[in-house]
Protein backbone atom coordinates (compact mmCIF):
# COMPACT_ATOMS: atom_id res chain seq x y z
CA UNK A 1 0.00 0.00 0.00
CA UNK A 2 1.10 3.82 -0.78
CA UNK A 3 2.72 5.51 1.98
CA UNK A 4 3.19 8.83 2.86
CA UNK A 5 6.05 10.53 5.04
CA UNK A 6 6.48 13.15 7.12
CA UNK A 7 8.66 14.67 9.71
CA UNK A 8 7.49 14.05 13.44
CA UNK A 9 7.98 17.62 14.27
CA UNK A 10 9.08 21.35 12.44
CA UNK A 11 9.87 24.32 14.67
CA UNK A 12 10.23 28.03 13.05
CA UNK A 13 10.58 31.14 14.66
CA UNK A 14 7.91 33.57 14.78
CA UNK A 15 7.93 35.65 11.22
CA UNK A 16 10.02 33.25 9.55
CA UNK A 17 9.18 30.37 7.15
CA UNK A 18 8.22 26.74 7.74
CA UNK A 19 8.15 23.91 4.87
CA UNK A 20 6.81 20.61 5.95
CA UNK A 21 7.43 17.62 4.03
CA UNK A 22 5.79 15.25 2.59
CA UNK A 23 7.49 11.80 1.18
CA UNK A 24 5.98 8.71 -1.09
CA UNK A 25 7.22 7.16 -4.34
CA UNK A 26 6.60 9.20 -7.19
CA UNK A 27 4.51 11.70 -5.38
CA UNK A 28 4.53 14.39 -8.09
CA UNK A 29 1.96 12.38 -10.01
CA UNK A 30 -0.46 12.33 -7.18
CA UNK A 31 -2.16 15.31 -6.18
CA UNK A 32 -1.55 16.13 -2.65
CA UNK A 33 -4.12 17.99 -0.19
CA UNK A 34 -3.05 19.18 2.73
CA UNK A 35 -4.86 19.55 6.27
CA UNK A 36 -4.65 21.90 8.95
CA UNK A 37 -5.54 20.45 13.06
CA UNK A 38 -5.13 22.99 15.61
CA UNK A 39 -5.06 21.53 19.12
CA UNK A 40 -9.08 19.96 20.35
CA UNK A 41 -10.39 21.11 16.45
CA UNK A 42 -11.10 19.36 13.61
CA UNK A 43 -8.98 19.31 10.53
CA UNK A 44 -9.28 22.50 7.75
CA UNK A 45 -7.99 22.01 4.65
CA UNK A 46 -5.24 24.10 3.64
CA UNK A 47 -4.58 23.10 0.06
CA UNK A 48 -5.85 20.67 -2.51
CA UNK A 49 -4.48 20.00 -5.93
CA UNK A 50 -0.78 20.12 -4.70
CA UNK A 51 -0.69 24.15 -4.57
CA UNK A 52 -4.39 25.36 -4.84
CA UNK A 53 -5.40 27.21 -1.96
CA UNK A 54 -9.16 26.92 -0.37
CA UNK A 55 -11.02 30.61 -0.08
CA UNK A 56 -10.52 32.51 3.18
CA UNK A 57 -6.76 30.13 3.36
CA UNK A 58 -4.22 32.86 3.97
CA UNK A 59 -1.73 33.24 1.30
CA UNK A 60 0.69 32.84 3.15
CA UNK A 61 0.00 29.16 2.83
CA UNK A 62 1.46 27.15 -0.01
CA UNK A 63 2.55 23.83 -1.80
CA UNK A 64 4.33 22.31 -4.17
CA UNK A 65 4.73 18.82 -5.28
CA UNK A 66 8.07 17.39 -7.40
CA UNK A 67 9.43 14.38 -7.47
CA UNK A 68 9.19 12.07 -4.58
CA UNK A 69 8.34 15.07 -1.81
CA UNK A 70 5.56 17.48 -1.84
CA UNK A 71 6.19 19.89 0.36
CA UNK A 72 3.69 22.59 2.62
CA UNK A 73 5.28 26.16 3.06
CA UNK A 74 3.85 28.38 5.43
CA UNK A 75 5.57 32.15 5.03
CA UNK A 76 5.38 35.02 7.99
CA UNK A 77 4.91 32.22 10.48
CA UNK A 78 1.83 33.19 13.35
CA UNK A 79 1.07 31.64 16.78
CA UNK A 80 -1.70 30.87 15.36
CA UNK A 81 -0.04 28.51 12.49
CA UNK A 82 0.75 26.15 15.37
CA UNK A 83 -0.90 22.64 14.57
CA UNK A 84 -0.57 19.47 13.08
CA UNK A 85 -0.35 19.34 9.12
CA UNK A 86 -1.44 16.14 7.33
CA UNK A 87 -0.88 15.64 3.64
CA UNK A 88 -3.04 12.95 2.06
CA UNK A 89 -3.63 11.56 -1.89
CA UNK A 90 -5.97 8.59 -3.40
CA UNK A 91 -4.17 5.48 -3.89
CA UNK A 92 -6.52 2.90 -5.89
CA UNK A 93 -9.77 4.24 -4.27
CA UNK A 94 -8.43 4.25 -0.86
CA UNK A 95 -7.97 7.87 0.58
CA UNK A 96 -3.89 7.93 1.87
CA UNK A 97 -2.97 10.23 4.84
CA UNK A 98 0.61 11.19 6.35
CA UNK A 99 1.05 10.88 9.75
CA UNK A 100 0.89 14.27 10.23
CA UNK A 101 3.96 17.00 11.71
CA UNK A 102 2.95 19.07 14.36
CA UNK A 103 4.11 22.55 13.91
CA UNK A 104 5.80 24.66 16.95
CA UNK A 105 6.36 28.71 16.20
CA UNK A 106 9.25 29.44 18.35
CA UNK B 1 -22.66 27.92 6.05
CA UNK B 2 -21.79 24.61 5.94
CA UNK B 3 -22.31 21.94 8.74
CA UNK B 4 -21.51 18.76 9.57
CA UNK B 5 -22.98 16.92 13.12
CA UNK B 6 -21.87 13.96 13.81
CA UNK B 7 -23.72 11.33 16.07
CA UNK B 8 -24.05 8.27 17.61
CA UNK B 9 -20.71 7.21 19.19
CA UNK B 10 -20.63 5.82 22.46
CA UNK B 11 -18.91 3.13 24.54
CA UNK B 12 -19.61 -0.16 22.80
CA UNK B 13 -18.18 -3.61 23.41
CA UNK B 14 -16.28 -5.52 21.33
CA UNK B 15 -17.84 -7.84 18.53
CA UNK B 16 -21.27 -5.76 19.35
CA UNK B 17 -22.48 -2.91 16.13
CA UNK B 18 -22.98 0.53 16.05
CA UNK B 19 -24.65 2.95 14.04
CA UNK B 20 -23.31 6.42 13.72
CA UNK B 21 -25.21 9.33 11.97
CA UNK B 22 -24.42 12.92 10.50
CA UNK B 23 -26.52 15.19 9.85
CA UNK B 24 -25.56 17.79 6.78
CA UNK B 25 -26.62 21.48 6.20
CA UNK B 26 -25.68 24.44 4.72
CA UNK B 27 -25.17 23.01 1.19
CA UNK B 28 -26.94 21.01 -1.57
CA UNK B 29 -25.97 17.94 -0.30
CA UNK B 30 -26.87 15.50 -3.28
CA UNK B 31 -24.13 17.86 -4.53
CA UNK B 32 -21.42 15.65 -2.86
CA UNK B 33 -19.89 12.48 -1.80
CA UNK B 34 -19.54 11.78 1.44
CA UNK B 35 -16.74 10.20 3.98
CA UNK B 36 -16.40 8.72 7.24
CA UNK B 37 -12.77 9.55 8.75
CA UNK B 38 -11.59 8.26 11.89
CA UNK B 39 -8.83 9.69 14.11
CA UNK B 40 -7.23 7.40 17.00
CA UNK B 41 -7.07 9.87 20.40
CA UNK B 42 -3.38 11.20 20.32
CA UNK B 43 -2.87 10.03 16.63
CA UNK B 44 -3.25 10.32 12.76
CA UNK B 45 -6.08 10.48 10.42
CA UNK B 46 -7.31 7.26 8.72
CA UNK B 47 -10.10 7.35 6.03
CA UNK B 48 -12.76 4.99 6.71
CA UNK B 49 -15.55 4.86 3.92
CA UNK B 50 -16.45 7.34 1.10
CA UNK B 51 -19.96 6.81 -0.50
CA UNK B 52 -20.87 8.87 -3.71
CA UNK B 53 -23.91 11.69 -4.20
CA UNK B 54 -26.39 9.14 -5.25
CA UNK B 55 -25.15 6.00 -3.18
CA UNK B 56 -24.38 4.01 -6.16
CA UNK B 57 -20.75 3.72 -5.24
CA UNK B 58 -18.64 3.53 -1.46
CA UNK B 59 -15.37 2.49 -0.34
CA UNK B 60 -13.59 1.37 2.05
CA UNK B 61 -10.28 1.03 3.91
CA UNK B 62 -9.17 -2.38 4.41
CA UNK B 63 -9.18 -2.47 8.03
CA UNK B 64 -13.45 -2.22 7.90
CA UNK B 65 -14.44 -3.49 4.52
CA UNK B 66 -16.75 -6.24 5.27
CA UNK B 67 -17.65 -4.95 8.73
CA UNK B 68 -18.71 -1.49 8.11
CA UNK B 69 -21.82 -0.29 6.00
CA UNK B 70 -21.75 3.39 4.65
CA UNK B 71 -24.88 4.86 3.55
CA UNK B 72 -26.72 7.91 3.18
CA UNK B 73 -30.68 9.34 3.01
CA UNK B 74 -30.72 12.59 0.70
CA UNK B 75 -34.37 13.34 1.11
CA UNK B 76 -32.94 13.76 5.26
CA UNK B 77 -29.56 15.34 4.43
CA UNK B 78 -27.81 12.22 6.05
CA UNK B 79 -25.15 10.36 6.17
CA UNK B 80 -24.59 6.41 8.31
CA UNK B 81 -22.19 4.61 8.96
CA UNK B 82 -23.25 1.08 9.97
CA UNK B 83 -19.82 -0.74 12.30
CA UNK B 84 -20.55 -4.87 13.34
CA UNK B 85 -18.67 -6.57 14.97
CA UNK B 86 -16.62 -3.66 16.34
CA UNK B 87 -12.86 -4.24 17.69
CA UNK B 88 -10.64 -2.58 20.15
CA UNK B 89 -8.52 -1.14 17.49
CA UNK B 90 -11.77 0.68 16.05
CA UNK B 91 -12.07 2.95 18.99
CA UNK B 92 -11.70 6.65 17.65
CA UNK B 93 -13.28 10.12 16.75
CA UNK B 94 -15.17 9.49 13.85
CA UNK B 95 -15.51 12.43 11.51
CA UNK B 96 -17.92 13.31 8.65
CA UNK B 97 -16.53 14.41 5.71
CA UNK B 98 -17.65 16.15 2.93
CA UNK B 99 -15.87 15.95 -0.48
CA UNK B 100 -15.99 16.37 -4.99
CA UNK B 101 -15.62 12.34 -4.86
CA UNK B 102 -16.47 9.37 -3.56
CA UNK B 103 -12.64 8.57 -4.45
CA UNK B 104 -10.47 11.38 -5.25
CA UNK B 105 -9.66 14.94 -4.79
CA UNK B 106 -10.15 16.01 -1.15
CA UNK B 107 -12.09 16.93 1.75
CA UNK B 108 -13.40 20.64 1.89
CA UNK B 109 -15.76 20.30 5.28
CA UNK B 110 -15.05 18.22 8.15
CA UNK B 111 -17.74 18.12 10.98
CA UNK B 112 -16.86 17.83 14.67
CA UNK B 113 -16.32 13.78 15.40
CA UNK B 114 -18.19 11.42 17.30
CA UNK B 115 -16.50 9.37 19.85
CA UNK B 116 -16.69 5.61 19.59
CA UNK B 117 -14.80 3.37 22.14
CA UNK B 118 -14.61 -0.05 21.80
CA UNK B 119 -13.83 -1.42 25.30
CA UNK B 120 -15.48 -4.96 27.86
Amino acid sequence: SYELTQPLSVSVALGQTARITCGGSNVEIENVNWYQQSPGQAPVMVINRDSSRPSGIPERFSGSNSGTTATLTISRAQVGDEADYYCQVWDSGTAVFGGGTKLTVL
Amino acid sequence: EVHLVGSGGALVQPGRSLRLSCAASGFTFDDYAMHWVRQTPGKGLEWVSGISWNGGKTGYAGAVRGRFTISRDNAKNSLYLQMNRLRPEDTALYYCVRGPDSSGYYFDHWGQGTLVTVSS
